[in-house]
């Protein structure tokens, strides 16, 4: 497609509950990366996947927050037992090499736990 | 380890007027410097980037100059545009990773 796509675009979530959030992105993409941004502040990193191997999770505040790309692809990030402190908004970007090329983001998952 | 800081705002400014937005930095080694910017209800945009110290990076109208001396990669526009309303972001990677700062929230008003 012509732009990283994420979906879904607003999630509400029971807390307890577990999350699915998706990220496609631009074809040819090599390198995906998934941050979080709460309100008011900048986006922090979670997790870095080159084609479907993760090379990076050092960003992923639990155990309870996994990422997943099978096939180099399409990416997966899932919380498990949200926490109200999971609220935010989650970014999917991916870039054909490092960050020197520059990042194309989605336009981003607002999580809501209550 | 990495991290920005940049200038609180928000800041409001009137069409054709002049804006800097400061930024800082703390990091190992030579980073890469970069401004992002987020219109409204659209994800973050590449705005422009520098790789070494001197450099300038320049699009849209807007300018910031990597300084090694002072840490900073300040941002300017010299003439702003109510359609610059945004929420910019300075950053900086060494590697893979972005570090960001923690954005400055830009209303031009007609």
């Amino acid at each position: 497609g012509a732009g990283v796509s994420q979906s879904p675009r607003y999630k509400v979530a029971k807390r307890g509950q577990d999350v699915a959030l998706r990220c496609d992105p631009i074809s040819g993409h090599v390198s995906l990366f998934w941050y979080q941004q709460a309100l008011g502040q900048g986006p922090e990193f979670l997790t870095y996947f080159q084609n479907e191997a993760q090379l990076d999770k050092s960003g992923l505040p639990s155990d309870r927050f996994f990422a997943e790309r099978p096939e180099g692809s399409v990416s997966t990030l899932k919380i498990q037992r949200t926490q109200q402190e999971d609220s935010a908004v989650y970014l999917c970007a991916s870039s054909v090499g490092g960050a020197s090329y520059g990042y194309t983001f989605g336009s981003g998952t607002r999580l809501t736990v209550v | 380890g990495n991290s920005v800081t940049q200038m609180e705002g928000p800041v409001t400014l009137s069409e054709e007027a002049f804006l800097t937005i400061n930024c800082t930095y703390t990091a190992t080694g030579y980073p890469s410097l970069f401004w992002y910017v987020q219109y409204p209800g659209e994800g973050l945009q590449l705005l422009l980037k520098a790789t070494k110290a001197d450099d300038k990076g320049s699009n849209k109208g807007f300018e910031a100059t990597y300084r090694k001396e002072t840490t900073s990669f300040h941002l300017e526009k010299g003439s702003v545009q109510v359609s610059d309303s945004a929420v910019y972001f300075c950053a900086l990677s060494n590697d893979y990773k972005l570090s960001f700062g923690a954005g400055t929230t830009v209303t031009v008003r007609a």
